[in-house]
């Protein structure tokens, strides 16, 4: 079965520090890549998305580098914030399985101040 | 805005009851999803349809139907309930290219 693999489960940082959560994948053939994340007692959102075109994407405090090669992909957060503390999904999908998106076990921030 | 609703929000039932989730979406969007969502697995995919009357199977199917009768309606029915069907699930739709997948906020079932 295809599998996107993340961690930590867990990771705690302080304020102003950088977050890095981790992914990789098993499927090559995959070329979407986007972090939801998911705040308690609310449901998942799109945070940042990348695709195999480019090995990186900012959008303000969050950046996505991505390795084709070793078929990693990581989620920066620039100068935590305690309102950053959510769990963090990454995920990945094909053109072939348009919009099915295969999911990460998810890790939760803590971020304190 | 993107708007997905699910009903109802909390449901319990006995093993071996009928349960049916709803979901509804204001979006125009022809892709709806239904996962479930349990501690150390993340959100997996149960169900998913890519229009009316359309329905593909996801990658734990297993003890789950689902019927997709307009472009706005998608329901999940478990006909026969289990313990490990206790769960949070949610709902989502998007676009054909499914870029961007918008969720509902949830049902919460628990199955006794």
């Amino acid at each position: 079965q295809q599998q996107v693999r993340q961690s930590p489960q867990s990771l705690t940082v302080w304020e102003g520090e950088t977050a890095i959560l981790n992914c990789s994948y098993e499927d090559s053939t995959f070329d979407y890549f986007p972090w939801y994340h998911q705040f308690p007692g609310e449901s998942p959102a799109l945070l940042i998305a990348i695709r195999p075109v480019s090995n990186k994407k900012e959008d303000g405090r969050f950046t996505i580098f991505f390795n084709k090669r070793e078929k990693k992909f990581s989620l920066h957060i620039a100068d935590s914030q305690p309102g950053d503390s959510a769990t963090y999904f990454c995920a990945a999908s094909k053109g072939g399985n348009q919009g099915k998106l295969i999911f990460g076990q998810g890790t939760k921030l803590s971020i304190k101040p | 805005e993107a708007a997905v609703t699910q009903s109802p929000r909390n449901k319990v039932t006995v093993t071996g009851g009928n349960v049916t989730l709803s979901c509804r979406q204001t979006n125009s969007h022809n892709y709806m999803y239904w996962y479930r969502q349990d501690t150390g697995h993340g959100l997996r995919l149960i169900h998913y349809s890519y229009g009316a009357g359309n329905l593909q199977i996801g990658d734990v199917p297993d003890g789950y139907k689902a019927t997709r009768t307009t472009q706005e309606d998608f329901f999940l029915l478990l006909e026969l309930a289990s313990p490990s069907q206790t769960s949070l699930y949610f709902c989502a739709s998007s676009d054909p290219d499914g870029a961007e997948q918008f969720f509902g906020p949830g049902t919460r079932l628990t199955v006794l």
